[in-house]
């Protein structure tokens, strides 16, 4: 079955290092993949995504994501990490085409940074 | 402009009862998604709906869910005689029609609705 996961439950850093959360997939076909991030009682914010092009994607907030295809992974980045990014991190793949397509979720990945 | 919204955002009931769960989605967002986000099954995927219809409803774990869209906005989310594995939080998403621009993959999420089933 097609899927992605995220192999870290937790993730800690302190603030104004590099951060790194992991994501590989499992996809047929080429990928469209996403990353959203989660703060304590909300909803999901989209941060950016991958679809074609580029394999480094720029996104929200000072986050990219590294397209590997050899690899089959999607790993978020970020090269100076604030208190503020401590959130629950999610990567996700579009099952199903554009606008009609239903997203897979990973099991997440909670993001520590600490002052 | 205004995001997607979702009301109530905290629901509590006694188990059998049925509950409503209601989703505005970003005006002019044809697709519409309702998801949930549980403990133990992290975020899955429930229905989908283009416009009134719901192409795909596989994500319904039971026919105590239903959901319907009128006037291809507002979707309602119904769960019938609830279940203490009914808790949850449920999750509203939408995205553009197909054509609009290279965002029409986007999901844009509300705030959800936490459900707690005593």
């Amino acid at each position: 079955a097609q899927s992605v996961a995220q192999p870290e439950d937790q993730v800690n850093v302190a603030e104004g290092n590099p951060l790194t959360v992991k994501c590989t997939y499992s996809v047929s076909g080429n990928p469209y993949l996403f990353w959203y991030v989660q703060y304590p009682n909300r909803g999901l914010q989209f941060l950016l995504k991958y679809i074609t092009g580029d394999n480094l994607v720029k996104g929200s907030y000072g986050f990219e994501a590294e397209f590997n295809k050899s690899q089959t992974s999607f790993h978020l980045k970020k090269p100076s990490a604030l208190v503020s990014d401590s959130a629950l991190y999610f990567c996700a793949f579009l099952h199903g085409s554009s606008n009609t397509g239903k997203l897979i979720f990973g099991q997440g990945t909670t993001l520590q940074v600490k002052p | 402009g205004a995001g997607v919204s979702q009301s109530p955002s905290n629901k509590v009931t006694e188990k059998g009862k049925d509950v409503e769960l209601r989703c505005d989605p970003i005006s002019g967002h044809t697709a519409l998604y309702w998801y949930r986000q549980s403990l133990g099954q992290g975020l899955e995927f429930l229905i989908y709906f283009q416009g009134n219809s719901a192409p795909d409803k596989s994500g319904l774990p039971s026919d105590r869910f239903s959901a319907e869209r009128t006037g291809g906005s507002v979707s309602t989310l119904t769960i019938q005689r609830t279940q203490q594995e009914d808790s949850a939080v449920y999750l509203c998403a939408s995205s553009f029609p197909a054509g609009h621009s290279t965002s029409t993959d986007t999901q844009y999420f509300g705030p959800g609705t936490r459900l707690t089933v005593l």
